[in-house]
């Protein structure tokens, strides 16, 4: 079975300051990671996707974030953060099976400060 | 291709009635699924349909809950016999089997269901 665990339900930033979101997942085969933002009383949308090719994938919106299998972490970063990101952010995991199914982190609230 | 789309946007419902929502995927999509989000947490995955044949249910799907995609396009959500705890947010995604939309899922606004 598969699982996400998004280390902190809140984060908060000062406006220009380092954004860090961090995500631990588990899966038994290789997995599909994502990052989706989702503004209040919105859908969700995808920021950036891991899918087994190179292990630092960038993202819209200046996001990036690093695959680490011995770590089984997948951390989403921006190196300066903007108002307009504060946002909930949600990590995922899918093993490619099932139709894409995916399994959600229970989401990390970013608030910007100005 | 205008995304995916679900209607309504809201719904407010009084306890003990029925509603269906509507998703239409993305042009071409085979795959189309179901989530529910809590406030405060993460969607939770509820069905998956691959044409009109609906290939998993989660076991939050209750005996009350009812997906269809009679013709492999769009697909219903009914929720009979509404409860309280049913108050969410209803995602609508869909993904491709081929193409570069294969390795994710495109979701919809939602439906924001509360029941009174």
């Amino acid at each position: 079975a598969q699982s996400v665990t998004q280390l902190g339900s809140h984060v908060s930033v000062s406006e220009g300051a380092l954004v860090l979101l961090r995500c631990n997942y588990s899966s038994s085969v290789p997995p599909y990671l994502f990052w989706y933002v989702q503004y209040p009383n919105q859908g969700l949308q995808l920021l950036l996707k891991y899918t087994s090719a190179a292990t630092l994938v960038k993202g819209i919106n200046g996001f990036e974030a690093e695959f680490k299998k011995s770590e089984t972490s997948f951390h989403l970063t921006k190196p300066s953060a903007h108002m307009s990101d504060a946002a909930e952010y949600f990590c995922a995991v899918s093993d490619g099976t099932g139709g894409f199914k995916t399994i959600f982190g229970a989401g990390t609230r970013l608030f910007v400060k100005a | 291709d205008t995304g995916v789309s679900q209607n309504p946007r809201h719904k407010i419902t009084k306890r003990g009635q029925n509603v269906t929502f509507r998703c239409d995927p993305i042009s071409e999509h085979n795959r189309l699924y179901w989530y529910r989000q809590t406030l405060g947490q993460g969607p939770e995955f509820l069905t998956y349909f691959q044409n009109e044949a609906q290939l998993e249910k989660s076991r939050l799907l209750s005996d009350r809950f009812s997906a269809e995609r009679p013709k492999g396009s769009f697909s219903t959500l009914e929720i009979q016999r509404t409860e309280q705890g049913d108050s969410a947010m209803y995602l609508c995604a869909s993904s491709s089997l081929v193409g570069s939309s294969n390795t994710e899922a495109f979701f919809g606004q939602g439906t924001r269901l509360t029941v009174v």
